[in-house]
C-alpha cells in the first residue's frame, strides 16, 4: 500500500480557497486517490476520488499531476462548516477485493471567520 | 434507507468483560470494515470482510474477533476487554466496483460506537 504524507494541520478564513496536498511517491499503477472528510464525533464521509488529471464535483476538485506522486484537494470558498479532518487515501481498493482501506493521520483544517 | 447502522452507540465495560458490536448495512454492499479511532488520531483498520462468510485481519486485529454470517451484518467481538481498547469504533461498507455502475467506490461509515473500558 502506498504511504501518504499530508500536513498535520492548516488554517484558513471563510471565503478563501483551500488546497491540501498529499504526497504518495510509491503510488502503484492500479492505485486510485480518494479523499474523505471527518467532522468531530462522526464517521468519515467521501469527498472525491480520481486516478489522473483533474476531477471536479459539487464539493471539491482533485488535481493529480502526470506522475501521480502527489495530489491536491481544492475546496473553493470555504465556510466555517468545512472545519474538519481531511484524509488522503491511496490504494487499489476501487477494483481489488483484496485491498484494504487504510487511513493515515489526516489534515486538521480550521476555518476562521 | 438507513445506510450503515452501529449498535450500541455507547457502552462502558469492566476489564475482562466481553461484548459484541453490531454493524448493519442495507445497501447490499460486499465489503465491510471495522476501525478504531483514538483521540486525535486517524482511523486504524481492525478487521474487514470482502463477502459473506469471509474475514481478514487489518492493521490492529489483536484482541478482537469478527464474523460475517450474513451479508448485511458484520460483528466485532471483544472477548476480554482491556482499558487499551477504549476507543471510538467505526464500521464501514463499500460496494464491489465490478458489480456497480457507480464510477466511485466510496465507503459509507456508521456514526460510531464509543466504548470505555474501566
Amino acid at each position: 500500500l502506498a504511504k501518504t504524507t499530508q500536513p498535520i494541520s492548516m488554517d484558513s478564513y471563510e471565503g478563501q480557497e483551500v488546497n491540501i496536498t498529499c504526497s504518495h511517491n510509491n503510488i502503484a499503477t492500479n492505485d486510485y486517490i480518494t479523499w474523505y472528510q471527518q467532522f468531530p464525533s462522526q464517521g468519515p464521509r467521501f469527498i472525491i476520488q480520481g486516478y489522473k488529471t483533474k476531477v471536479t464535483n459539487e464539493v471539491a476538485s482533485l488535481f493529480i499531476p502526470a506522475d501521480r506522486k502527489s495530489s491536491t484537494l481544492s475546496l473553493p470558498r470555504v465556510s466555517l462548516s468545512d472545519t474538519a479532518v481531511y484524509y488522503c487515501l491511496v490504494g487499489d481498493h476501487v477494483y481489488s477485493s483484496a485491498s484494504k482501506i487504510i487511513f493515515g493521520s489526516g489534515t486538521r483544517l480550521s476555518i476562521r471567520p | 434507507n438507513a445506510g450503515v447502522t452501529q449498535t450500541p452507540k455507547f457502552r462502558v465495560l469492566k476489564t475482562g468483560q466481553s461484548m459484541t458490536l453490531l454493524c448493519a448495512q442495507d445497501m447490499n454492499h460486499e465489503y465491510m470494515y471495522w476501525y478504531r479511532q483514538d483521540p486525535g488520531m486517524g482511523l486504524r483498520l481492525i478487521h474487514y470482510s470482502v463477502g459473506e462468510g469471509t474475514t481478514a485481519k487489518g492493521e490492529v486485529p489483536d484482541g478482537y474477533n469478527v464474523s460475517r454470517l450474513k451479508k448485511q451484518n458484520f460483528l466485532l467481538g471483544l472477548e476480554s476487554a482491556a482499558p487499551s481498547q477504549t476507543s471510538v469504533y467505526f464500521c464501514a461498507s463499500k460496494p464491489d466496483r465490478s458489480l456497480s455502475t457507480n464510477m466511485n467506490t466510496e465507503a459509507f461509515f456508521g456514526q460510531g460506537t464509543r466504548l470505555t473500558v474501566v
